[in-house]
């Protein structure tokens, strides 16, 4: 397996715009989680799904962001409108169930909101 | 409560030397204690683990504290490299809940 897949790798947009984040978990992982990176507040939840279905999104900062898993190989992370505060290095991450185990990161994007 | 608290925000070791890094938790349900590694570019990985039955767990170089009845645990990297600059991140969770809190991250450079 080639790992979390992240795309895309880098994104800079103008304040305003709609953006889109995308996640390709691991297959066989039934739990997905969007974490956001910053110097100041380091690793933060955003929001996580099991079997697809959103269990926690008490992380994400307000209206303006929104989360989707249509199946189990795929999750996007949509902003809009997108604001300069948003930007951010934004990781997916996924793993099994039954227990605490290991998360796998992908190696995120990094948004820049200009 | 919810809370990982990590320190030091950064640390410079000369090679060869120990780094240590603390992080100390309130909520006592968290019963999973991971330390993340992360390079530059890359997402973190997980580097090693430990439960709160047991008080320190060593895989090669690296070795985890807990001590239960303070609420917290720290991350030891014996003769340190410098390929072991990065950085690191505690992480606490609950079984059941999945989801990992983890600390601001503690960014570690080693001078050869």
């Amino acid at each position: 397996d080639a790992g979390v897949i992240q795309s895309p790798r880098h994104e800079v947009t103008e304040m305003g715009q709609e953006v889109t984040l995308r996640c390709k978990p691991i297959s066989g992982h039934d739990y997905l989680f969007w974490y956001r990176q910053t110097m100041m507040r380091g690793l933060e939840l955003l929001i996580y799904f099991n079997n697809n279905v959103p269990i926690d999104d008490s992380g994400m900062p307000e209206d303006r962001f929104s989360a989707k898993m249509p199946n189990a190989s795929f999750s996007t992370l949509k902003i809009q409108p997108s604001e300069p505060r948003d930007s951010a290095v934004y990781f997916c991450a996924s793993r099994v169930g039954g227990g605490p185990t290991e998360a796998f990161f992908g190696q995120g994007t990094r948004l820049t909101v200009v | 409560q919810q809370q990982v608290k990590q320190s030091p925000q950064s640390l410079i070791v000369q090679k060869g030397g120990i780094s240590i890094i603390n992080c100390a938790y309130e909520n006592t349900a968290f019963d999973y204690f991971p330390w993340y590694q992360q390079f530059p570019g890359k997402g973190p990985a997980l580097l090693i683990a430990i439960r709160p039955d047991v008080s320190e767990k060593k895989e090669g170089r690296f070795t985890i504290s807990f001590n239960k009845s303070a609420k917290q645990f720290s991350l030891h990297i014996m003769d340190s490299q410098p390929g072991d600059s990065a950085t690191y991140f505690c992480a606490a969770t609950t079984s059941g809940t999945y989801k990992y809190i983890f600390g601001t991250g503690t960014r570690l450079k080693v001078l050869a």
